[in-house]
């Protein structure tokens, strides 16, 4: 069955750790995205790539990094876990910036 | 950057009414998205509608780009329907703060 696919479903982190989310696509879709949402303030973007080999930052950027070394995988990392990351995280991949989005299912991510 | 305000905040209906979701945007935008995020977390596109109107059975949208508004209107509402909805703006990839939607039986 097509669609996205994240991992881990769930992660307890200490903090300073080093954690990478990951995302899989196999649409085919050339724009992925990383969103984190948090209560009461909806989905914010964190990073997105249009294509393979490009990549953009977002509303929320700093303390996260990705890579889109091919056009199926979109992990995000975060480098040193801070308390404040705790959050749902959400990818998400469209076949073009803005045209309708397809998300995966959430990773919820809890930094001690 | 954009603004995209969502009201009401907060809705509870009886099954079977219907109600109107409002999405304002303070830009001009090229695409917007009402997404459904169930009780348990699932994000689910429900239109993709930067003008005009769509219908998709009991659910139907509308999005004026001149005036900076959508709205998502719910007839017959079902208390699957429950959960909170969002509008997205694709400037910056914005997402409203959502309408949480409770029909009770």
């Amino acid at each position: 069955i097509a669609g996205i696919t994240q991992a881990p479903t769930s992660q307890i982190l200490a903090a300073g750790r080093r954690m990478t989310l990951r995302c899989t696509q196999d649409m085919r879709h050339n724009a992925m995205y990383w969103y984190r949402q948090d209560l009461g303030l909806g989905l914010r973007l964190i990073h997105y790539s249009n294509t393979a080999g490009t990549t953009g930052k977002g509303e929320v950027p700093d303390g996260y990094s990705v890579s889109r070394a091919n056009t199926d995988d979109f992990p995000l990392t975060l480098a040193s876990a801070v308390p404040s990351q705790t959050s749902v995280y959400f990818c998400a991949s469209s076949q073009g910036w803005g045209n309708e989005q397809f998300f995966g299912p959430g990773t919820r991510l809890t930094v001690l | 950057g954009i603004q995209v305000e969502q009201s009401p905040p907060d809705l509870i209906l009886q099954e079977g009414a219907n109600s109107t979701l409002r999405c304002n945007f303070s830009d001009s935008v090229n695409n917007l998205q009402w997404f459904h995020q169930n009780p348990w977390g699932q994000l689910i596109n429900l239109f993709y509608i930067p003008s005009g109107t769509k219908q998709n059975g009991r659910l139907s949208a509308t999005t004026v780009a001149t005036e900076r508004y959508s709205l998502l209107y719910i007839s017959s509402s079902q208390t699957t329907d429950s959960g909170v909805y969002f509008c997205a703006v694709d400037s910056d990839m914005r997402f409203g703060a959502g309408t949480r939607l409770t029909v009770k039986p």
